[in-house]
């Protein structure tokens, strides 16, 4: 059964740097034709997707966010990870970890970590 | 981009009713779509993807239909645990977007 956490800072300041690590356990990262996703939800909202990352390290990112947004992954580690620069308050969210079958739809969730944007 | 539009935004429904959810595309999708449900505090779980096929252990009274640029969520039989919020998603085409998701309220 493949389980997924999300890790990092709950509280970041404005114009700063959002860093999460995503850790997978009971399958490799490497293995499988899968993409590695980052998903947001404001309180309150619907869900927002930011970009997924692919085990050989190629990567798509939401137009709205792209500038902003770099995925990565360690394979060494079994991780992936999330750096979203120059939030604001609208970037405060739960921000989950999710695993998508190569046709993109999601079975296997994080429990999500909630990022507040605040000084 | 896709925008993907559900309706109604919220809906009071007893136990036991029989209730739809709509999801509209603003462009095809094919049978892209899958449907989540979402309780507060949790991840969204995946009932349906394909637009028809019930993921593994999602009991039956779940159903989804549609192809194009219109589907349907519809769950037969109202029980006490399907009070949530349901998401749609459309996987067609990069970036994948969500519905903004209608609550399911006990009426």
């Amino acid at each position: 059964q493949v389980q997924l956490q999300e890790s990092g800072p709950g509280l970041v300041k404005p114009s700063q740097t959002l860093s999460l690590t995503c850790t997978v356990s009971g399958g490799s990262i490497s293995s499988g034709d899968y993409y590695w996703s980052w998903i947001r939800q404001p309180p309150g909202k619907g869900l927002e997707w930011i970009g997924y990352i692919y085990y050989s390290g190629s990567t798509y990112y939401n137009p709205s966010l792209k500038s902003r947004v770099t995925i990565s992954v360690d394979t060494s580690k079994n991780q992936f990870s999330l750096k979203l620069s120059s939030v604001t308050a609208a970037d405060t969210a739960v921000y989950y970890c999710a695993r998508a079958y190569s046709s993109g739809y999601y079975l296997y969730w994080g429990q999500g970590t909630l990022v507040t944007v605040s000084s | 981009d896709i925008q993907m539009t559900q309706s109604p935004s919220t809906l009071s429904a007893s136990v036991g009713d029989r209730v739809t959810i709509t999801c509209r595309a603003s462009q095809s999708i094919s049978s892209w779509l899958a449907w989540y449900q979402q309780k507060p505090g949790k991840a969204p779980k995946l009932l349906i993807y394909k637009a028809s096929s019930l993921e593994s252990g999602v009991p039956s009274r779940f159903s989804g239909s549609g192809s194009g640029t219109e589907f349907t969520l519809t769950i037969s039989s109202l029980q006490p645990d399907d009070f949530a919020t349901y998401y749609c998603q459309q996987y067609n085409s990069f970036p994948c977007s969500f519905g903004q998701g209608t609550k399911l309220e006990i009426k």
